[in-house]
């Protein structure tokens, strides 16, 4: 199975960016890179996600490197609300392989 | 816009008693997952539904079963409960994954269920 890789925590100050890393050496040509995040006592909630090109969308951007072995998640002005465990995770085609499955993710912590 | 809802949000049971948790997914989505997530844990995949045919099985006890009806949602029958099986359980649901497309989960806020 494709694995990820990411640092245990990370510190933020409250309006600067945050730039979250992934490294994903073993990813298939078909694994797209998603990522969620997970507040306390809450359920996950859907991020972004990425094949080869860059993605921005409201919540974030998400850099894709040339070779896909690595990514990053990109939080333009992390506000106090950004504080979670943000996971990425790599989704394949159909049966097991577009499951889901969560690894260690990267406990964001925001200073106000 | 209608979110995954899940039921109850709490369950408390008693060893060896059975408890069903239920999930009515997004409307069109045809895929569900079910998740289990322990105190200080990541969350597990334990299985899931496409056009409700079970897809996939994770780490889910013999003592869990599930199934996906025919207006989409699914619930999760547990029986024989420990008090290991005290967790979070979420659904999620989404297109299934196929080539040349691939989509985001939405997930539920949980049910919580406690064994005592």
């Amino acid at each position: 199975d494709a694995k990820t890789t990411q640092p245990n925590s990370m510190e933020s100050n409250e309006e600067e960016p945050v730039h979250l890393p992934c490294n994903h050496s073993t990813i298939s040509g078909t694994d797209y890179i998603h990522w969620y995040r997970q507040l306390p006592s809450q359920g996950p909630e859907y991020v972004i996600h990425g094949l080869t090109s860059n993605v921005n969308n409201r919540m974030a951007s998400l850099a894709i490197a040339e070779d896909r072995k690595s990514s990053t998640l990109i939080l333009h002005r992390a506000t106090l609300r950004d504080a979670a465990v943000y996971y990425c995770i790599l989704r394949g085609y159909g049966g097991s392989q577009g499951n889901l499955i969560f690894g260690k993710g990267t406990k964001l912590s925001v200073k106000p | 816009a209608a979110g995954v809802i899940q039921s109850p949000r709490h369950l408390i049971k008693e060893k060896r008693e059975t408890a069903t948790l239920k999930c009515y997914p997004i409307p069109r989505h045809d895929t569900v997952y079910w998740y289990q997530q322990g105190p200080g844990q990541d969350p597990q995949f334990l299985i899931s539904f496409y056009e409700k045919m079970q897809s996939d099985k994770g780490s889910i006890p013999d003592r869990f079963s599930a199934q996906q009806f025919s207006d989409y949602h699914s619930e999760l029958n547990m029986s024989s409960l420990e008090l290991g099986d005290s967790a979070l359980y979420f659904c999620a649901s989404s297109l299934g994954a196929g080539q040349g497309s691939n989509y985001g989960y939405t997930f539920g806020s949980g049910t919580r269920l406690t064994v005592v």
